[in-house]
């Protein structure tokens, strides 16, 4: 039933740590993205593929790297993982980026604290 | 200065009430608008969108786009206490990989 599932829900890690977050759609889209969305909720993009291939990098910094093993699947591996990174991370799904791509369907989020 | 401002809020209304949503923005190639809705401890889910300016209805929900003034409204009418949520406006140029800038949000609550 569940359209955009991420794993897991929660995640409290240490600083210097790598963690990764996994991203699942079943609505048989072809564009994936991952948002952030800070403690006071701005949710700002940080990524998106298309067909598996990456479209956009928001200047995130390297220690986040993305994966899309297939169209139906986004990862984020993060690592050595600093305090700022505390925050809601997203996942969301579309329709082609000449489609109605400002339809995104998110996930529930995985809520990341670092101690 | 963000590209999209948005007054966070909190908004308490009393059930029935009219609200009023507003987000302002700074770039002129924006052309599609939208509105999500935030539950706590949910994801974002798509409301309203429009295309260039006008306005849009959709049952109790108006969204309302003023390109000259760089302006974007949402109307909810009747509001009922399970429209309590955080609103969010986001727009994009439309040709940029499907990237959607968001406001803040504005945290609404209708109390019964």
């Amino acid at each position: 039933d569940t359209a955009v599932s991420q794993t897991p829900k929660y995640l409290v890690t240490q600083m210097g740590n790598d963690k990764s977050i996994k991203c699942e759609q079943n609505l048989g889209h072809d564009t994936m993205y991952w948002y952030k969305q800070d403690s006071k909720k701005f949710l700002k993009i940080m990524f998106s593929y298309n067909n598996k291939e990456l479209i956009i990098n928001e200047t995130v910094p390297n220690r986040f790297s993305p994966k899309s093993p297939d169209k139906a699947h986004l990862n984020l591996h993060i690592n050595s993982l600093e305090l700022g990174d505390s925050a809601v991370y997203f996942c969301a799904s579309s329709h082609g980026l000449a489609g109605r791509f400002y339809e995104q369907y998110f996930g529930p989020g995985t809520r990341l604290t670092v101690t | 200065q963000k590209e999209v401002e948005q007054d966070p809020g909190p908004l308490s209304v009393p059930e029935g009430a009219i609200v009023s949503l507003n987000c302002t923005y700074s770039n002129s190639a924006f052309q599609y608008f939208m509105w999500y809705r935030q539950y706590s401890r949910k994801g974002p889910e798509l409301l309203m969108y429009t295309y260039s300016s006008g306005n849009k209805e959709d049952g109790r929900f108006t969204a309302q786009v003023d390109k000259s003034s760089k302006y974007i409204s949402l109307f909810i009418r009747d509001s009922q206490p399970s429209d309590s949520a955080t609103y969010l406006c986001a727009m994009s140029r439309g040709n940029q990989g499907g990237k959607l800038i968001f406001g803040q949000g504005t945290e609404l609550s209708v109390k019964p």
